[in-house]
């Protein structure tokens, strides 16, 4: 089945620091979203990104399509970061079906 | 707010109990999707819309879970007979053509006693 491996699983920072975050899924992909979930639970969108780079202010994210993964980059991390980071796709093999699958996430917490 | 909004925010029932979850996505899209979220865990798909048409289902959804979108706009989502095991965050989320990039809402909490 459809299989989408996130890590790290948790990740501690000191504010001001740098990280990477990253996401292997088994299959091709033509839809691939990066999610930032708050502490009420409401899902954020960060990326779309099937494929290439994007940069939005301090997150960037890369998709390399061709070898099954994707980064997403955060620098100068700030404790407003801090929550849970989903990486979700939509398998091409899936073919009609427009359901995104999701990773198990990464928890990143940014101290002060 | 143009977002995709749900109600209620929080549901406290007891076991046995029928609930109902509403979702509005955000105008004009066409499709519509079900998620449930329990603790430490991803989403995970429950149904999808395409208009009024309910097109896909998950296994997860059992025969005590129904939804439905009469008018291709709002959705419902009801669970007969509520379990223990329901307890959950209940996520709807919508998109629009081709590019399927989805727009959650903020969810309902599902607390089953």
């Amino acid at each position: 089945g459809i299989q989408v491996e996130q890590s790290p699983p948790d990740l501690i920072l000191q504010e001001g620091a740098n990280s990477t975050l990253r996401c292997n899924f088994s299959d091709s992909v033509n839809n691939l979203q990066w999610f930032h979930q708050n502490p009420w639970g409401q899902l954020i969108n960060l990326f779309y990104i099937p494929s290439g780079t994007k940069q939005n202010g301090r997150l960037s994210a890369t998709t390399v399509a061709t070898e099954r993964y994707s980064l997403l980059y955060i620098s100068s991390s700030q404790t407003t970061d801090s929550g849970v980071y989903f990486c979700a796709v939509r398998l091409i093999s899936s073919g009609s079906a427009r359901q995104l699958t999701f990773g198990s996430g990464t928890q990143l917490t940014v101290l002060p | 707010d143009t977002g995709v909004s749900q109600d209620p925010r929080h549901k406290i029932t007891k076991r046995g109990q029928n609930v109902t979850f509403r979702c509005d996505p955000i105008s004009e899209h066409n499709r519509l999707y079900w998620y449930r979220q329990t603790l430490g865990q991803g989403p995970e798909f429950l149904t999808y819309f395409q208009n009024e048409a309910q097109l896909e289902k998950s296994r997860l959804l059992s025969d005590r879970f129904s939804a439905e979108r009469p008018k291709g706009s709002f959705s419902t989502l009801e669970i007969q007979r509520t379990e223990q095991g329901d307890s959950a965050m209940y996520l709807c989320a919508s998109s629009l053509g081709n590019r399927n990039e989805q727009f959650f809402g903020p969810g309902t909490r599902l607390t089953v006693l």
